[in-house]
């Protein structure tokens, strides 16, 4: 098992410009999430899914889309990039709301300039 | 709204001492778990530990305790017989139960930086 995988592990985009983050899990999980981890904040809820076809705002969705398409998918999309979108991404599933644990992916380093 | 705050920016302790991290949390939801995530400098978040809301006893996993004071609204981690691998970003969590609706999300804290010096 792979766990929850993320794509790409790094990207630097020039402002304005766009770009998709993939999360794939394959532990058949049905929730998914994408969070935002910037200095001295936590992790923060962007956007969640809780079955494949659906989608929900988190906490600070603003500037982003999300999508899911396939159960082991979720993306998450910047269709216009700005300096405040730099932060450290992180994608995390689990079995559902009384599950345990979340399983959080290695993350995404995004760089806007 | 729910809320965690840690605010012990950083902590330092010694090998081999025990270290304890303080969390405190605000929820009206009478039904939530607490958690703990270790982030080492790699940047993966590992977790640790859970504990449940109507947990009678506190949890316990290898040398990480929970120790959980409902009344005070507090969920300090306790790590013992600290290593030099502990140093790490530790955060604490918590997700509402809110009759299943939810759906999982997580509240996290600022996070601790815990330093173990040899």
């Amino acid at each position: 098992n792979a766990g929850v995988t993320q794509t790409p592990k790094f990207r630097v985009l020039k402002t304005g410009q766009s770009m998709t983050l993939l999360c794939a899990q394959d532990m058949n999980h049905e929730y998914m999430y994408w969070y935002r981890q910037d200095p001295g904040m936590g992790l923060r809820l962007i956007h969640y899914s809780v079955g494949e076809g659906t989608t929900a705002k988190g906490e600070v969705p603003d500037g982003y889309n999300v999508s899911r398409l396939k159960k082991q998918n979720f993306l998450l999309g910047l269709e216009s990039a700005a300096p405040s979108q730099t932060s450290v991404y992180f994608c995390a599933s689990s079995y559902g709301t009384w599950s345990y644990e979340q399983y959080f992916g290695p993350g995404t380093r995004l760089t806007v300039t | 709204a729910q809320k965690i705050t840690q605010t012990q920016p950083g902590m330092f302790v010694q090998e081999k001492e025990a270290v304890t991290l303080d969390c405190t949390y605000d929820t009206s939801d009478p039904s939530y778990g607490l958690f703990w995530y270790k982030q080492p400098s790699s940047g993966e978040m590992i977790f640790l530990i859970y504990q449940g809301s109507y947990d009678q006893q506190n949890a316990t996993e290898g040398r990480y305790s929970l120790n959980f004071q409902k009344a005070r609204k507090s969920a300090n981690l306790v790590i013992s017989a600290s290593q030099l691998g502990d140093s790490a970003m530790y955060f604490c969590a918590m997700r509402l139960n809110a009759g299943g609706t939810s759906y999982g999300k997580l509240t996290f804290g600022q996070g601790t930086i815990l330093t173990v010096h040899p």
